[in-house]
């Protein structure tokens, strides 16, 4: 089984601090993605990345920023935390190629006070 | 870039009845479209999807179809069961080279009632 993994479920920040995410994905893929899930917007892509170092900005990029050094992991980082950034924010990868399925972590509940 | 709308953005069904929801894209040259399912404290799982060549799929009890002129596509669930109950969400994807992103609608929270 795929499996994607996010390094915390939930997470308290105060404004203003530098907060990472981290997804790791353990199949390989290709693709890997961040999604912020609020109530009513659905989820909402901020970046995006289809090769080790490479990245793209999806629909919401403002006041984030990712990494992708390895392969398998993809960090999403929040330069400085403000309390709209309060969400859950999912992490997913696909494996590329003929297949668009995209294999979703658990999530991280993100308070920023 | 792509939208997607999706309706309702809740549904209550009885347990045992049909459920539908429905969506529309706005890009004709969308060509994939998936349905994912959201459980209470998890990540969206795809259930089933459907590429543009196909009009209908079904698996067992979940079934897709889609309408590429009317740019509009439609889950169904027969016999629904309490485990049904969760946030679904329809998306598009627009084929090209190095583009595998997904646009989401905005969910429907579908309960079952025992």
């Amino acid at each position: 089984d795929v499996k994607v993994t996010q390094s915390s479920r939930y997470l308290v920040k105060r404004t203003g601090e530098k907060v990472f995410l981290e997804c790791v994905q353990d199949m390989d893929h290709e693709n890997m993605f961040w999604y912020r899930q609020d109530p009513g917007l659905g989820l909402r892509l901020i970046y995006f990345s289809y090769d080790v170092k490479m990245k793209e900005k999806g629909d919401i990029p403002e006041g984030y920023s990712v990494s992708r050094e390895k392969k398998e992991r993809f960090s999403l980082i929040l330069e400085s935390a403000s309390t709209n950034q309060t969400s859950m924010y999912l992490c997913a990868s696909s494996p590329g190629g003929f297949s668009y399925e995209q294999y979703f972590g658990p999530g991280t509940r993100l308070t920023v006070t | 870039g792509e939208n997607v709308e999706q309706h309702p953005s809740t549904l209550s069904v009885q347990e045992g009845d049909s459920a539908v929801i429905k969506c529309t894209y706005s890009d004709s040259a969308s060509n994939y479209f998936p349905w994912y399912k959201q459980e209470l404290g998890k990540g969206p799982q795809l259930i089933i999807d459907i590429r543009s060549n196909v009009g209908e799929k079904k698996d067992q009890r979940i079934a897709v179809t889609l309408n590429k002129t009317a740019k509009h596509f439609s889950l169904h669930i027969t016999e629904t069961q309490p485990e049904d109950s969760a946030v679904y969400f329809c998306a598009a994807s627009i084929p090209g080279a190095g583009s595998y992103q997904l646009t989401f609608g905005k969910g429907t929270k579908l309960s079952v009632i025992p």
